[in-house]
C-alpha cells in the first residue's frame, strides 16, 4: 500500500498563476483533508471532505478551492497564486464513515508539497 | 470551539536523557487527544491518542502520554531519548461530535536530540 501520495513534491509559481495539488489514497477511507503548515502555526485546515461527494470549509479556505473526484481523490486548487500561499501543503485520509469524519479517527497523512509563491 | 497550547517551541536533550513536551488544551466538551510526530522533510504520523479509559497511553517507540482533566493536559513524555526522535511534536484535539472543524493542531514543538 502506498497510503497518501500527493504530487508534485515542489513548485514554485509566480503571482497570479493558477495550479492544482493532486491526492490520492488507497486505503479505502472516507475523509480526506487539506492542511497547509507554516512555522510556528502548525497545521490548519483548509477544506475537508468527511464523505464521497461532500466537501466543506476549513479554517483557511479562502483562495483554495477543492473536488472530491472520487474516493480515492481529493485535489486543491489555487485559481490565483498570491505569495500569502507560500506554504507546504499535505493531504490527509481517515477512515471515517459513510455520514462523515470521526473525531477518533487517526489521519494518515502525505509526504506534503512544498509551494512557493513569486 | 477548542484550542491547544504547546509552550515549548524547542526542547533541546541529550541523548538517554528523559524528555517531557507540554500540551494544555480548552474545550467546553469532552475530548480526544493526540500527538503525532514529524520527522525531517515527511508527513505527519500518529505517535498515540487517547479516547477513553485508562488516563496513561502508550505509543510507538517508548512514548507515553498523561491525560489530566482538572489540569487540561497530555504531556508526552519518554524516559530516556535517542538521535532518531529528533522531530517535530504535534499536540490535537478534536470533538466528540463529527468532524467539522472540531479538529486542532497546536503549533508543535521541535525536539532536537543531541549526541
Amino acid at each position: 500500500n502506498a497510503g497518501v501520495t500527493q504530487t508534485p513534491k515542489f513548485q514554485v509559481l509566480k503571482t497570479g498563476q493558477s495550479m492544482t495539488l493532486q491526492c490520492a489514497q488507497d486505503m479505502n477511507h472516507n475523509s480526506m483533508y487539506w492542511y497547509r503548515q507554516d512555522p510556528g502555526m502548525g497545521l490548519r485546515l483548509i477544506y475537508y471532505s468527511a464523505s464521497e461527494g461532500t466537501t466543506d470549509k476549513g479554517e483557511v479556505p479562502n483562495g483554495y478551492n477543492v473536488s472530491r473526484l472520487n474516493k480515492r481523490e481529493f485535489s486543491l486548487r489555487l485559481e490565483s497564486a498570491a505569495p500569502s500561499q507560500t506554504s507546504v501543503y499535505f493531504c490527509a485520509s481517515s477512515a471515517g464513515t459513510s455520514g462523515g469524519a470521526l473525531g477518533t479517527d487517526t489521519q494518515y497523512f502525505g509526504p506534503g508539497t512544498r509551494l512557493t509563491v513569486l | 470551539a477548542q484550542s491547544v497550547t504547546q509552550l515549548d517551541s524547542q526542547v533541546p536533550v541529550f541523548e538517554e536523557a528523559p524528555v517531557e513536551l507540554r500540551c494544555n488544551y480548552s474545550s467546553s466538551v469532552s475530548v480526544y487527544l493526540f500527538w503525532y510526530v514529524q520527522y525531517p522533510n515527511q508527513g505527519l504520523q500518529l505517535l498515540l491518542k487517547y479516547l477513553s479509559g485508562s488516563t496513561l497511553v502508550k505509543g510507538i517507540n517508548g512514548f507515553e502520554a498523561e491525560f489530566n482533566k482538572s489540569q487540561t493536559s497530555f504531556h508526552l513524555r519518554k524516559p530516556s531519548v535517542h538521535i532518531s526522535d529528533t522531530a517535530e511534536y504535534f499536540c490535537a484535539v478534536s470533538g466528540p461530535d463529527n468532524y467539522g472543524q472540531n479538529f486542532v493542531f497546536g503549533p508543535g514543538t521541535r525536539l532536537s536530540v543531541l549526541p
